[in-house]
């Protein structure tokens, strides 16, 4: 069973505009939400992540939006660049330190210049 | 920095054959994880260990089956490959409450 569902599969955003790759959860026992970025032919790398307790978490162009009682979260790359163009895959775990990740589907992002 | 090595970019095989990934990882950490990555399915655990000698099932393990004889070298085996098991295979390791660390990728094509 898909225990994170993630959208879009696949985003096309113009060089400066705002990237948005939503997923939602079912396991409320989640509390680690780590987000991963893909570039072709490397393994994904962790991006940014996020625990329950606060509603946002920035770093950089790249913020973590969370939404507890939706059991949503999502990702934000503000002024997008044509090097942000990669795989972005959202996970969850029961807490950081578990031995599964379940990770999204993936969202297939492409800034155009 | 954390390096995963895994030992072919690309893999070709017959159906019935049986395959080795190999995954080696120079951190010392305890958990090594094998996953798939399918187009739309994201990635998919299939075996991890926390230990040598220690494995445990993930969500799709059947077909496979994996070997930790030491701490470094995490080994997923197809015991006789079919077509339904042409995919990316990623190996990852991680240390007590750090981030997965992947390795680039094995391209497995079973014919």
């Amino acid at each position: 069973q898909q225990q994170v569902k993630q959208s879009p599969q696949s985003l096309i955003v113009q060089k400066g505009g705002i990237s948005i790759i939503n997923c939602a959860y079912e396991n409320t026992a989640f509390d680690y939400f780590p987000w991963y970025q893909q570039f072709p032919g490397k393994g994904p790398a962790l991006l940014i992540a996020i625990r329950p307790d606060v509603s946002e978490k920035k770093e950089g162009r790249f913020t973590i939006s969370f939404n507890k009682s939706a059991k949503q979260f999502s990702l934000h790359i503000m002024d997008s660049q044509p090097g942000d163009s990669a795989t972005y895959f959202c996970a969850a775990s029961v807490h950081q330190g578990a031995q599964k990740l379940v990770f999204g589907q993936g969202t297939r992002l492409t800034i155009n210049p | 920095d954390v390096k995963v090595t895994q030992s072919s970019r690309y893999l070709v095989k017959r159906t019935g054959e049986k395959v080795f990934l190999e995954c080696v990882q120079d951190m010392d950490h305890e958990n090594m994880f094998w996953y798939r990555q399918d187009p739309g399915l994201g990635l998919r655990l299939i075996y991890f260990s926390y230990d040598v000698k220690m494995k445990e099932k993930g969500d799709i393990p059947e077909g496979y089956s994996v070997s930790r004889e030491k701490k470094e070298r995490f080994s997923l085996i197809l015991e006789s490959a079919s077509t339904n098991q042409t995919s990316m295979y990623l190996c990852a390791s991680r240390g007590a409450n750090s981030p997965l660390h992947f390795g680039n990728g094995t391209r497995l094509t079973v014919t």
